[in-house]
C-alpha cells in the first residue's frame, strides 16, 4: 500500500544554518509531492510542491528535490530563521484526472531554530 | 480571498454521541478531502468530495462518513463516538481541475470523554 516515511523525526539547527528534512515513498505511482509547515494552533500550510517531471524546485530559501528512481524527496531551507520553527511534512499523491487526490503523509519533523 | 473555513473550531462531546463538523472550501475550488491528525498516527486521510460525489475513501470504519453539498460546502459526521476518536479534523480545499495544490483550514478539535 501508500507509506511515506520521513526524517528525521525532530531537528534543531543555529539560526542561519541549513535544515533538510527527508521522505521516501512507496507508490512508484505517485508523481505530486506537497510540502506543508504546520504551526503550533493551525492548519498544514502548504509550502511549496513539486511534481514527477521536474527533479527541482527552488522558492527563495526553501526548496525540494525529488529523485523518482530511488523514490525519494526532500526539502531544503536555507539561511534559517526564527520563524521556521515548525512541524514539516511531507506527502506523496497521485495525481489523476481532475485532480481527484489523496494525500498521504509523512509522520512530521519537528524543526527548532535555535537564535 | 478566505481560506477554508471550518466550524466549529472546537468539540466536547460524550462518547456514544454523534457529532457533525462543517468545512467551507475556497471560493471556486470543488474538492473537499477531509483528514484525521493524532499525534500517535499523525495525518490520515479520510475521504474526498467532488461536485458532490465522494471519489476517494480512506481506511476508517464506517461510522465515519461525509457529504458534500452543490455549492462544495462540506460536512462529516461521525457517529457513536469513541474515545479514539479525539482528534483534530481538518479539511482540504483544491481546485481540481487544473493542478492539485491543497489547502487547510485550521481544523476542529474534537474531544471525545
Amino acid at each position: 500500500g501508500e507509506n511515506v516515511e520521513q526524517h528525521p523525526s525532530t531537528l534543531s539547527v543555529q539560526e542561519g544554518d541549513s535544515a533538510v528534512i527527508k521522505c521516501t515513498y512507496s507508490d512508484s505511482a505517485s508523481n505530486y509531492f506537497p510540502w506543508y509547515k504546520q504551526e503550533l494552533g493551525k492548519g498544514p500550510q502548504l509550502i511549496i510542491d513539486i511534481r514527477s517531471n521536474v527533479g527541482e524546485k527552488k522558492d527563495q530559501r526553501i526548496a525540494v528535490t525529488l529523485n523518482k528512481t530511488a523514490k525519494h524527496f526532500s526539502l531544503h531551507i536555507t539561511e534559517t530563521q526564527p520563524e521556521d520553527s515548525a512541524v514539516y511534512f511531507c506527502a506523496a499523491s497521485i495525481e489523476r484526472g481532475r485532480g481527484a487526490q489523496k494525500l498521504v503523509f509523512g509522520q512530521g519533523t519537528r524543526l527548532t531554530i535555535n537564535p | 480571498k478566505a481560506g477554508v473555513t471550518q466550524t466549529p473550531r472546537y468539540l466536547i462531546k460524550t462518547r456514544g454521541q454523534q457529532v457533525t463538523l462543517s468545512c467551507s472550501p475556497i471560493s471556486g475550488h470543488r474538492s473537499v478531502s477531509w483528514y484525521q491528525q493524532t499525534p500517535g498516527q499523525g495525518l490520515q486521510f479520510l475521504f474526498e468530495y467532488f461536485s458532490e460525489t465522494q471519489r476517494n475513501k480512506g481506511n476508517f470504519p464506517g461510522r465515519f462518513s461525509g457529504r458534500q453539498f452543490s455549492n462544495s460546502r462540506s460536512e462529516m459526521n461521525v457517529s457513536t463516538l469513541e474515545l479514539g476518536d479525539s482528534a483534530l479534523y481538518l479539511c482540504a480545499s483544491s481546485y481540481a481541475v487544473m493542478g492539485t495544490e491543497a489547502f487547510f483550514g485550521q481544523g476542529t478539535r474534537l474531544t471525545v470523554v
